[in-house]
């Protein structure tokens, strides 16, 4: 069965730093999503990787893959109060399992 | 254009009736997913439908829970006897079939059983 496992679940940093959010999965797949939640929203797409070595930037996020270690990392660069919001990584090919999410909170 | 619409947006229900809600996913999407969201939790899957495949019914909790999606389109969410702890948010998806396809989703609908 497919686990999905973020890490931290908690981050407060302080902006213009940089920081890294880790999802491991547990078995094969070639299909990694990430999402933004803002409190009382619902998910918003940010990325979707597809291949081993796939690198998406966005503004001050970049996500990446490794489908041999089974990691996605999403990383934030010079942070900044806006992007306060929890983050979740899921991972399937039909079926889609979401991590447990890590909430973001960026102190001015 | 339109995005993933759900219904009822709020639903107050008392403990033992039974509830209905409805996802129309976007137009042409052949994959459709719901998910349960508790407080301040993450997204329990519940069920996927792609197609005219037999559905991925894996997530549903109990067999008070049941889905079905008429015409490759709209889909209800059905529970049965609700209890207290079936309160949650209902977030319904859709995506296009096939790689690289972007999973989009609806606002949810909110259950709260008094």
């Amino acid at each position: 069965e497919l686990k999905v496992e973020q890490n931290p679940l908690f981050l407060s940093m302080q902006e213009g730093k940089n920081y890294t959010i880790y999802c491991n999965y547990s078995t094969t797949s070639d299909r990694l999503y990430w999402y933004r939640q803002d409190p009382g929203k619902s998910l918003e797409s940010l990325f979707v990787l597809l291949s081993n070595g796939a690198v998406k930037q966005e503004g001050r996020l970049m996500a990446s893959l490794d489908t041999k270690a089974r990691l996605s990392t999403l990383h934030i660069t010079a942070a900044v109060h806006d992007l306060s919001a929890t983050y979740f990584c899921a991972v399937g090919d039909d079926k889609i399992i979401f991590g447990k999410g890590t909430r973001l909170h960026i102190l001015p | 254009g339109a995005g993933v619409s759900q219904s009822p947006s709020n639903k107050v229900t008392e403990k033992g009736k039974d509830v209905e809600l409805r996802c129309d996913p976007i137009s042409g999407h052949t994959a459709l997913y719901w998910y349960r969201q508790s407080l301040g939790q993450g997204l329990e899957f519940l069920i996927y439908f792609q197609g005219n495949s037999a559905p991925d019914k894996s997530g549903l909790p109990s067999d008070r829970f049941s889905a079905e999606r008429t015409g490759g389109s709209v889909s209800t969410l059905t529970i049965q006897r609700t209890q207290q702890e079936d309160s949650a948010v209902y977030l319904c998806a859709s995506s296009l079939r096939g790689a690289g396809n972007t999973i989009y989703f609806g606002e949810g609908s909110w259950l709260t059983v008094v």
